[in-house]
């Protein structure tokens, strides 16, 4: 059975730096995307990037790019999200996601990040 | 970069009752590229339709997608309590991706 289990809720201050985490399991974790995708209080889904976990080929939305940093480490079969310093703005709920080809067919539960000082 | 627009942001039905939910691409896409889900609080998304038209495992065939082009829709036939919810549709191409605002399919 395929499964995504991403780490749990997080509380921080602005400033501060966060990481958090997608564990694979239940499939080659190595041979599929996985993606990263923002639902902001009240919004909808925004694409955030993806990573390639086999050799980590990364490919970030533009609104994205430079905000946020994705990596992976295939010997634990899990995927990052990480800011080095996180502001209010942050505050959503994250969920990774397996890229089948062009579309996500497996989702993590989320990782409600609240970020307030 | 494309834009997918969904229209109109709420949808009210009665159980039972046909909806068709609208995305419109801002050029055109290949209907290879194009994805729906369903997303309900406190769950995460689901997959419903990939390549336009091909319902993913699992999915009621009360389910169905079209069109091509710039124009697609997502169709549930016959309204049932659990399908009120969010519907985003979604695209990938030239190694990015993005979804719709989505539509709320609400109770009447």
């Amino acid at each position: 059975e395929v499964q995504l289990v991403q780490s749990g809720v997080e509380v921080k201050k602005p400033g501060e730096s966060l990481k958090i985490s997608c564990k694979g399991s239940g499939y080659i974790f190595t041979s599929y995307w996985i993606g990263w995708v923002r639902q902001m209080p009240g919004k909808g889904l925004e694409w955030m990037g993806i990573i390639y976990p086999a050799d980590s080929d990364t490919r970030y939305s533009p609104s994205f790019q430079g905000q946020v940093t994705i990596s992976a480490d295939k010997s634990f079969s899990t995927a990052y999200l990480q800011w080095s310093s996180v502001r209010a703005s942050d505050t959503a709920m994250y969920y990774c996601a397996r890229l089948d080809g062009i579309y996500f067919d497996f989702w993590g539960q989320g990782t409600l990040v609240t970020v307030s000082s | 970069e494309i834009v997918l627009t969904q229209s109109p942001g709420t949808l009210s039905f009665s159980p039972g009752e046909r909806a068709t939910l609208s995305c419109r691409a801002s050029q055109s896409v290949s209907s290879s590229y194009l994805a729906w889900y369903q997303h309900k609080p406190g769950q995460a998304p689901r997959l419903l339709i990939y390549g336009a038209s091909s319902r993913a495992t699992g999915i009621p065939d009360r389910f169905s997608g079209s069109g091509s082009g710039t124009d697609f829709t997502l169709t549930i036939s016959r309204l049932e309590p659990e399908d009120f919810a969010v519907y985003y549709c979604q695209y990938y191409g030239t190694s990015t991706g993005t979804f719709g605002q989505g539509t709320k399919l609400e109770i009447k």
